[in-house]
């Protein structure tokens, strides 16, 4: 069975420091991985995601993200946060094949402080 | 195109009753997802369902049940409500499945007292 873990539940970090969020999964199949981001009072919006290719996915706004088959990690980072960064931050897996289903980790908060 | 909308918004209801919550997906999107958040739980997945079929199914017990209609508007139904039921229900949509991003909706926040 997928899992994925996010052992951080709550990061606080000054602005302009640099962050790095952790993800990491277990799963008997290949999977697709993605990281969401949840503002306050609203749904979940896509940040990135790797289907295949380059291990390094980037998204508009300066995350990066980095799949490590070999320590099954899909850690997320940023080089310098701003106050706008703060939301909680989702990891999700899903299988390249069979059921497809989504699997999301239990979230990271990141409170980006002035 | 419009987003992912869910109605009610806010719910209030007490032990016992049962509550029906309405997702419209995004036009031409045939997957429909919905996710129960809770603070530590994080998102836990319900159901799945596309072209009106259930593809997917989480670990909830019965009294969670959903649907999807001929134009993909999917609702849940959750009977007999407890306590623990209090969270923040969370559609999703997409096309198809797998590789395909999940677009959410603003969630419905139920309050069981």
């Amino acid at each position: 069975a997928q899992s994925v873990t996010q052992l951080d539940s709550q990061v606080p970090v000054f602005e302009e420091a640099p962050v790095e969020l952790r993800c990491n999964y277990s799963s008997s199949v290949s999977v697709y991985l993605f990281w969401y981001v949840q503002y306050p009072n609203q749904g979940l919006q896509l940040l990135l995601k790797y289907l295949s290719g380059s291990t390094l996915v980037e998204s508009i706004n300066g995350f990066e993200a980095e799949f490590n088959k070999s320590q099954t990690s899909f850690h997320l980072r940023k080089p310098s946060v701003h106050i706008s960064d703060t939301a909680e931050y989702f990891c999700a897996v899903s299988e390249v094949s069979g059921t497809y289903k989504y699997i999301f980790g239990t979230g990271t908060r990141l409170k980006v402080l002035a | 195109k419009a987003g992912v909308t869910q109605t009610p918004r806010y719910l209030i209801k007490t032990r016992g009753q049962q509550v029906t919550l309405s997702c419209s997906p995004i036009s031409g999107h045939r997957s429909v997802s919905w996710y129960q958040q809770t603070p530590g739980q994080g998102l836990q997945f319900l159901f799945e369902y596309f072209s009106e079929t259930q593809r997917n199914k989480g670990n909830f017990p019965g009294r969670f049940s959903g649907r999807q209609f001929s134009n993909s508007r999917s609702e849940m139904n959750v009977s007999t409500l407890e306590l623990g039921d209090s969270a923040l229900y969370l559609c999703a949509s997409s096309f198809d499945r797998g590789v395909e991003t999940q677009y959410f909706g603003p969630g419905t926040r139920l309050l069981v007292l």
